[in-house]
């Protein structure tokens, strides 16, 4: 079963503004994952959040993690038009190599 | 680095043809990769785990018989899906994991293929 519950399902807004988009889970989880899908291509591996983390960055990206409400927010700033895509959590339990995929969110960033 | 190539990226064939996808670790050895499938405006469904040298592990509602999985080496693996149907037209991801995939290891993507069955 589909692990990952992102919202919102769609999100557009101007460049230079904020894009936050949210993920919620199940189950516990390892780690959290965020990827990047553009239009008709595979994904792009993010940012990578343990479960003991509550914060990360990585350049515009910031990624929280509240594993007690089983959530976590990814947000970048300062979007661009190239920001344009598809948003994918994915967690990752332990003891197991596989991971499940949120819906997404799917970021259009206008000029 | 870590760059995974697919191909085809698009097929177009008649109903009843089996069609054979190609992932391959380009820069890295690969022990598992693993088989996406994705509708329209969705997310990614996985359909199998390759595993380099042992049968693959399937997904529950996922026919064996229909997508065959070979994993021959650390570099390749392969899904063949077998006399396909339109019901089969999708997008197929393959990912795979470096060296010894650990648990919830960040898994590196093909750019996929685009299945249409006529």
């Amino acid at each position: 079963s589909q692990q990952g519950e992102e919202d919102p399902q769609a999100l557009s807004i101007q460049e230079g503004e904020n894009a936050t988009m949210n993920c919620s889970y199940k189950t516990s989880i390892n780690n959290l994952q965020w990827y990047r899908q553009n239009s008709g291509r595979g994904l792009v591996h993010l940012i990578l959040i343990r479960s003991n983390e509550r914060e990360k960055h990585s350049g515009r990206l910031r990624v929280t993690l509240d594993t007690s409400k089983k959530s976590s927010s990814l947000l970048i700033t300062a979007s661009r038009a190239a920001d344009t895509a598809s948003y994918f959590c994915a967690t990752g339990g332990s003891g197991y190599s596989t991971l499940t995929f949120g819906k997404g969110t799917m970021l259009l960033v206008s000029p | 680095g870590a760059v995974v190539s697919q191909h085809p990226s698009w097929v177009i064939c008649k109903s009843g043809t089996s069609v054979k996808i190609e992932c391959r670790s380009l820069d890295f050895q690969a022990t598992t990769m693993f088989w996406y499938r994705q509708f329209p405006k969705q997310s990614l469904m996985l359909m199998a785990t390759s595993n380099e040298g042992s049968k693959a592990t399937y997904e529950q509602g996922v026919e064996k018989d229909k997508f065959l999985i070979n994993h021959a080496s650390l570099t390749l693996s392969t899904l063949t899906v077998t006399s396909a149907h339109p019901e089969d037209s999708s997008f197929y991801i393959c990912s795979a994991g470096i060296g010894v995939i650990r648990a919830g290891q960040p898994q590196h993507f093909g750019d996929g293929t685009r299945l249409s069955i006529l």
